[in-house]
């Protein structure tokens, strides 16, 4: 199906271990984002991405990393998984945020992460 | 970067009724987007806001843009249970990767 998906939709890890999740878009956007979303704090960008091979750091980048290989995917890594780092994470992709009307993100469904 | 300020947090309604929410902020925003979203979902994009004082419905969801540019409100006449969520206000500056999210309105209905 078109759209952009994310996986796992639930995810269980232990402190200091290594998670990645993924991010899959079939649109062809050029931008991608990676947030988390915790209680009070509404969206926080963690990354961004301009175009495969091209990304930036958002608000709360410390302990992620991020890759791009190719356009469709967007994959975020906790390199060593701590209890902060329990949350949502959901995956937006973008036309082209610079221009007005093609700025809308559109959202996958989320990664519900438990760092124990 | 800054944050939106959207109120109310919450919201316990009764069927039927209208609600309103809003979204404010100190910045000027080029862009305007309410989301909704259901447990265990995405946000899923209502109505896209891009003219200072526009006005724009999505069936019983009329959203508009702040003439200062810098806030907007969302109204949702005669309620129904399926409006339950919670509704994001997003700003967008005109900057490439600043897109700007309110905290959400938790919005509850009772049948």
């Amino acid at each position: 199906d078109a759209g952009i998906t994310q996986s796992p939709r639930y995810k269980i890890t232990e402190t200091g271990r290594q998670v990645t999740l993924m991010c899959h878009q079939t649109w062809s956007h050029s931008y991608m984002f990676w947030y988390r979303q915790d209680l009070g704090h509404g969206l926080r960008l963690i990354y961004y991405s301009a175009a495969a091979d091209i990304t930036d750091k958002g608000e709360v980048p410390d302990g992620y990393v991020v890759s791009r290989s190719k356009t469709e995917n967007f994959p975020l890594t906790l390199e060593s998984a701590t209890r902060s780092q329990t949350s949502v994470y959901f995956c937006a992709s973008s036309e082209s945020p610079g221009k007005v009307a093609k700025n809308i993100q559109y959202f996958g469904a989320g990664t519900r992460l438990s760092v124990l | 970067g800054q944050q939106l300020n959207q109120s109310p947090q919450s919201m316990f309604i009764q069927e039927g009724e209208d609600v309103s929410m809003n979204c404010t902020s100190s910045s000027i925003f080029n862009t305007w987007l309410w989301y909704k979203q259901e447990p265990g979902e995405g946000p899923v994009l209502l109505i896209a806001l891009y003219k200072a004082g526009e006005l724009t419905s999505n069936g019983r969801l009329t959203a508009q843009f702040g003439i200062t540019r810098k806030d907007s409100f969302l109204n949702i006449s005669a309620s129904i249970p399926s409006d339950v969520g919670i509704y994001f206000c997003a700003g967008w500056t005109g900057n490439n990767n600043d897109m700007r999210f309110g905290a959400g309105t938790r919005l509850t209905v009772k049948p």
